[in-house]
């Protein structure tokens, strides 16, 4: 099977722009997760979805947001930019609900 | 409430020594107990994960790890450590959703 997938890998924005991330989970998988990653803040949760739901959201500030869709791909967004918002991104998915994580290579974000 | 927590965030070994990355968590329930392995510009990789059974459990890349409850750890091992091995290591434990530790970046020594 195909692993999770992410696009764009890398991206350059400026403040006040907002972007949309993809994420394309493993055939079957019908749980996505999204994560944050900065060397100063680490691995931060910012969502999980599942069947199209929000199951469990982390701190972040409403400029953050994402969906689902029914071929359980997903997206996230980010409004507004900031020059904090510079991460690698990281999408995950599994089977199930409390399953193996599986991740994508990640979307490498700077905003300038 | 749940935590992991990975002591130290850097280990260095020489090539051929033991490792040993430590993780202790905090669950009110019965974990699932994950390590997972960075390497630079990249995404996580599953090492191994414990849920149920026996309590030691072989990974990848000759790694494993031995969850104890008395203790509350599940500390990654590999008997001899391999240029190829440096990279970042993050423990997880899931009993309702994901949680990560720190990390521990690995480096080995020629």
């Amino acid at each position: 099977k195909a692993g999770v997938t992410q696009t764009p890998r890398y991206l350059i924005k400026t403040r006040g722009q907002q972007v949309t991330l993809s994420c394309s989970p493993i055939s079957g998988h019908r749980s996505v997760s999204w994560y944050q990653q900065t060397p100063g803040q680490g691995l931060q949760f910012l969502f999980e979805y599942f069947s199209e739901t929000q199951r469990n959201k982390g701190n972040f500030p409403g400029r953050f947001s994402g969906r689902q869709f029914s071929n359980s791909r997903s997206e996230m967004n980010v409004s507004t930019l900031e020059l904090g918002d510079s991460a690698l991104y990281l999408c995950a998915s599994s089977e199930r609900e409390v399953d193996t994580q599986y991740f994508g290579p990640g979307t490498r974000l700077t905003v300038l | 409430a749940q935590s992991v927590t990975q002591l130290g965030s850097h280990v260095s070994v020489s090539e051929g020594a033991l490792v040993l990355l430590r993780c202790n968590y905090s669950s009110s329930v019965p974990p699932y107990l994950f390590w997972y392995v960075q390497y630079p510009n990249q995404g996580l990789q599953l090492l191994l994960k414990y849920t149920t059974g026996a309590t030691l459990v072989k990974g990848i890349n000759g790694f494993e790890a031995e969850f104890k409850k008395s203790e509350t750890s599940f500390h990654l091992t590999k008997p001899s450590a391999h240029m190829s091995d440096a990279a970042e290591y993050f423990c997880a434990v899931s009993p309702n959703k994901f949680y990560f530790g720190s990390g521990t970046k690995l480096n080995v020594k020629p």
